[in-house]
């Protein structure tokens, strides 16, 4: 069964560093998501993308956060430089029409 | 501001009984519903989604829709304590955008 991946599952950065968050979404989807969950908390939209162009992003995703799609096959997040809060859970998700699909996460740890 | 909220909980049933959870949004442009499952440390996996009001029916689960009210619910028949998990409601807008809730924490004692 066709599934979103994300690479890596953990990341530790030192803060001030840039870390990218990759995802591979499911090949004949044509939307894109990235979520965050800081631990304990809720699931935080951050940005969407369809047809190769952010559709709507969050007040989360600031001049920090940047997504790519630089291939046709991979979905990229970028945080230019990192702050203690961006430590947290990051999920990629999917979808065709319906349903989004989400990957397993990457944990992002900022120390 | 597009809000999804949720009663955070925690809501806490016997095995056996039903379990009710529900969910009201802001957006009345929103299009579709869902409901995800989220075991800690995890990602969320899809249980159910329901576009149209009224009811919608899958082996144990019930989602309830109504848009005049802005609410959609999920039952849980026979609730299992496979089934203790934080349950995510989570609406899309016209864009397919997807907005979730801060999810309610189910707890099923045997």
């Amino acid at each position: 069964e066709p599934e979103v991946t994300q690479t890596p599952s953990h990341q530790v950065t030192q803060m001030g560093q840039e870390v990218i968050l990759r995802c591979v979404p499911i090949s004949n989807h044509l939307y894109f998501y990235w979520y965050r969950q800081i631990l304990g908390q809720k699931v935080e939209f951050l940005v969407s993308f369809y047809n190769n162009e952010i559709s709507e992003k969050s007040e989360i995703f600031d001049d920090q956060f940047s997504v790519e799609r630089p291939d046709g096959s991979n979905f990229t997040l970028k945080i230019r430089s990192t702050k203690l809060e961006d430590s947290a859970m990051y999920f990629c998700a999917s979808n065709r029409v319906t349903e989004a699909f989400f990957g397993q996460g990457t944990r992002l740890t900022v120390v | 501001q597009k809000e999804v909220e949720q009663n955070s909980g925690p809501l806490s049933v016997p095995e056996g009984a039903i379990a009710s959870l529900n969910c009201t949004y802001s957006d009345r442009g929103s299009q579709s519903f869902f409901w995800y499952r989220q075991y800690s440390g995890k990602s969320p996996e899809l249980i159910m989604f329901i576009y149209s009001n009224g009811d919608k029916e899958d082996g144990r689960f019930t989602a309830q829709l109504n848009k005049a009210s802005q609410y959609v619910s999920l039952l849980i028949r026979d609730s299992q304590p496979s089934d203790s998990a934080t349950y995510l409601c989570a609406v899309t807008d016209n864009n397919n955008d997807m907005r979730f809730g801060a999810g309610t924490r189910l707890t099923v004692k045997p």
